[in-house]
């Protein structure tokens, strides 16, 4: 089956540190990645994502390269802000038939802090 | 106004009682989920629905039930609720032209005594 297995935490980080967050992952198939970032109090929201090997995604600052030798799509920020506060999780999704079937399987989620 | 609303927010319920938790959204997607999010364990597919006629069982269906009323409405039900349901629980969305990018609501945290 498939299966997203993170880093545990929690993180614990001082502002302007370097950020990586471990992923890996199980897949039949060619799966697309993803980063959600849960924000306090909020549901979880699109950070990234990557649907081939050795894309790399981007967004505020954070990255993630699709690694297929690897089976990995580690999380990382050069300079990390009290406000990047959250939970991450890493998940796949499975392309099946030539459609995208849609269904999500995250990991356990990784809290980071970060302190000013 | 949110894109996806869940009502109640919160929610403290008793062992044995039916519980519906609602989800309304008005991004115009015809795919819905249903998560619960435990710590220490990610989230989890309950049910998803793909559009109103088509509803599937997720990885932990059991002890829930699903009612996809239109494109926009999608509920959940514990039809007598167990204390090992406490949780808090997404619903999500997402475009069958791009369905693997989904779009959540902000959760409702249920607790059953």
């Amino acid at each position: 089956g498939n299966s997203v297995t993170q880093m545990e935490g929690p993180v614990t980080l001082s502002e302007e540190a370097f950020l990586t967050i471990n992923c890996t992952y199980t897949a039949t198939g060619y799966p697309s990645l993803f980063w959600y970032v849960q924000y306090p109090g909020e549901g979880l929201q699109l950070l990234l994502k990557a649907t081939k090997a050795d894309d790399k995604g981007s967004n505020k600052g954070f990255e993630a390269t699709y690694r297929k030798e690897t089976t990995s799509f580690h999380l990382e920020k050069g300079s990390v802000q009290v406000s990047d506060s959250a939970v991450y999780f890493c998940a796949l999704s499975i392309n099946a038939g030539g459609t995208s079937y849609g269904k999500l399987t995250f990991g356990q989620g990784t809290i980071l802090t970060v302190h000013p | 106004d949110a894109d996806v609303t869940q009502t109640p927010r919160n929610r403290i319920t008793k062992t044995g009682k039916r519980i519906m938790l609602e989800c309304s959204q008005t991004k115009g997607h015809d795919r819905m989920y249903w998560y619960r999010q435990d710590p220490g364990l990610g989230l989890r597919l309950i049910y998803y629905s793909f559009d109103v006629k088509d509803i599937n069982k997720g990885e932990i269906s059991d002890g829930y039930s699903v009612s996809r009323q239109a494109q926009a409405k999608f509920s959940l039900s514990l039809e007598s609720a167990i204390p090992n349901q406490t949780a808090l629980y997404f619903c999500a969305t997402s475009d069958y032209r791009v369905t693997d990018t989904q779009y959540f609501g902000p959760g409702t945290r249920l607790t059953v005594l």
